[in-house]
């Protein structure tokens, strides 16, 4: 079964500090991968997907960017952090049989 | 257009008792997957149950029931003999399986509070 590692769990950044959040999966071979946020008592809204290495679909135009360097690894960016970039920031990966499975998340606060 | 709408932003129910949360959803495509999630107050989401559009039988998986119609665009989570730890938010989503990788779509959420 795959496995997801999302780190770090929590993060206080300053605003216009930059950001990386990396998630890496095991248990898997090319899997399709997704970047979620979710604002503080909302739904989850979909960032990023990436279906292979340096394939990424961006679902909102943002401040932020998204990287697949390889296979298992998915990294969400940004140069400069916004107030609104604050939230929960989840990664996920699709299954064989279509089940969505997620990481522990890392909450976001940027101050 | 917003293709999953989750109408009950807060929902109530006494323990031991049954609850049904709606979801409708907004696809023109025969073949797509409805699934449902838990989120505790933890953070982390949990994967509870899923519906193909071409099962003939509702999902189940224990204590969760998928209330299926498709007529309707809709597919209701129905939680048996409620328990305290039910007490999360739950989300529907869809994903339109005939686009190819298409991600998945989240409603905004039903929060669900079990009363002993």
């Amino acid at each position: 079964s795959q496995t997801i590692h999302q780190w770090p769990a929590t993060l206080v950044q300053p605003v216009g500090s930059p950001l990386s959040l990396e998630c890496t999966v095991e248990g898997t071979s090319n899997p399709n991968l997704y970047w979620y946020r979710q604002a503080a008592g909302r739904g989850l809204q979909l960032l990023f997907y990436s279906v292979g290495i340096g394939q990424i679909s961006s679902e909102v135009p943002q401040n932020l960017s998204a990287s697949r360097p390889q296979d298992r690894q998915f990294i969400l960016s940004s140069k400069k952090l916004l107030l609104s970039d604050s939230g929960f920031y989840l990664c996920a990966v699709r299954s064989a049989n279509e089940k969505l499975f997620f990481g522990s998340g890392t909450q976001l606060s940027v101050l | 257009a917003q293709k999953i709408t989750q109408t009950q932003p807060g929902m109530f129910v006494q323990e031991k008792e049954a609850v049904t949360l709606d979801c409708t959803y907004d696809t023109s495509d025969q073949s797509y997957g409805l699934f449902w999630y838990k989120q505790p107050s933890s953070g982390e989401m949990i994967f509870l149950i899923y519906q193909g559009s071409y099962d003939e039988q509702n999902a189940t998986e224990g204590r969760y029931s998928l209330n299926f119609q498709k007529a309707r665009k809709s597919a209701n989570l129905v939680i048996s003999a409620s328990q305290l730890g039910d007490s999360a938010m739950y989300f529907c989503a869809m994903r339109e399986i005939a686009k190819g990788n298409t991600p998945l779509v989240f409603g905004k959420g039903t929060r669900l509070s079990v009363i002993a």
